[in-house]
């Protein structure tokens, strides 16, 4: 496709179910992040992948936060036992190298409700 | 990351210049500037990075002092479609995603 693919869109989960958030980056990104919304604030970073490698996840909140990037294309972010502070928009981003300037592009995100 | 301050929000008139000024007091010698938008319901977009001095391109021009404390995202006859928050970003190759400190934003409101 043309741009970053997230879904789904919208994901309403039960307190302490499991979710699972998919992004498509842009056909032959070499870097992927995910972000993460809360209403009312900025994106903030959650972890970064290079290729298959994940080289940086000092962002996610706890251990219920997992991602991968298993091919080095698609990447998933899993969370398990949602809880409802887990409640925010995921932003998936992509970029083509990891060089100075280089210009990222992000997805629509995905809107998680946890009830 | 350099910490950034900007205004929480800007009301400006359809065709007006619009100039949201963004303060980083504490700057590093290898930081980019980095500005980007963020309409609701959508992903933030890329708009302008810059080092110093001015830089323009089609959808905004950006004017960094000789101190780099502070910098200015200008847009030249904004339009109702202009609103959207706007993110200024100090750090290393901002312009890619890395660990992105967004803030909270300047909220651009344009009406007729």
């Amino acid at each position: 496709g043309a741009g970053v693919s997230q879904s789904p869109r919208y994901k309403v989960a039960k307190r302490g179910q499991d979710v699972a958030l998919r992004c498509d980056p842009i056909s032959g990104h070499v870097s992927l992040f995910w972000y993460q919304q809360a209403l009312g604030q900025g994106p903030e970073f959650l972890t970064y992948f290079q290729n298959e490698a994940q080289l940086d996840k000092s962002g996610l909140p706890s251990d219920r936060f997992f991602a991968e990037r298993p091919e080095g294309s698609v990447s998933t972010l899993k969370i398990q036992r949602t809880q409802q502070e887990d409640s925010a928009v995921y932003l998936c981003a992509s970029s083509s190298s990891a060089g100075r300037g280089t210009e990222a592009f992000f997805g629509q995100g995905t809107r998680l409700t946890v009830v | 990351l350099a910490k950034t301050t900007q205004p929480i929000s800007m009301d400006s008139y359809e065709g007006q210049e619009v100039n949201i000024t963004c303060s980083h007091n504490n700057i590093a010698t290898n930081d980019y500037i980095t500005w980007y938008q963020q309409f609701p319901s959508q992903g933030p977009r890329f708009i302008i990075q810059g080092y110093k001095t001015k830089v323009t391109n089609e959808v905004a021009s950006l004017f960094i002092p000789a101190d780099r404390k502070s910098s200015t995202l200008s847009l030249p006859r904004v339009s109702l479609s202009d609103t959207a928050v706007y993110y200024c970003l100090v750090g290393p190759d901002t312009g890619t995603a890395s660990k992105l400190t967004f803030g909270t934003g300047t909220r651009l409101q344009v009406t007729l």
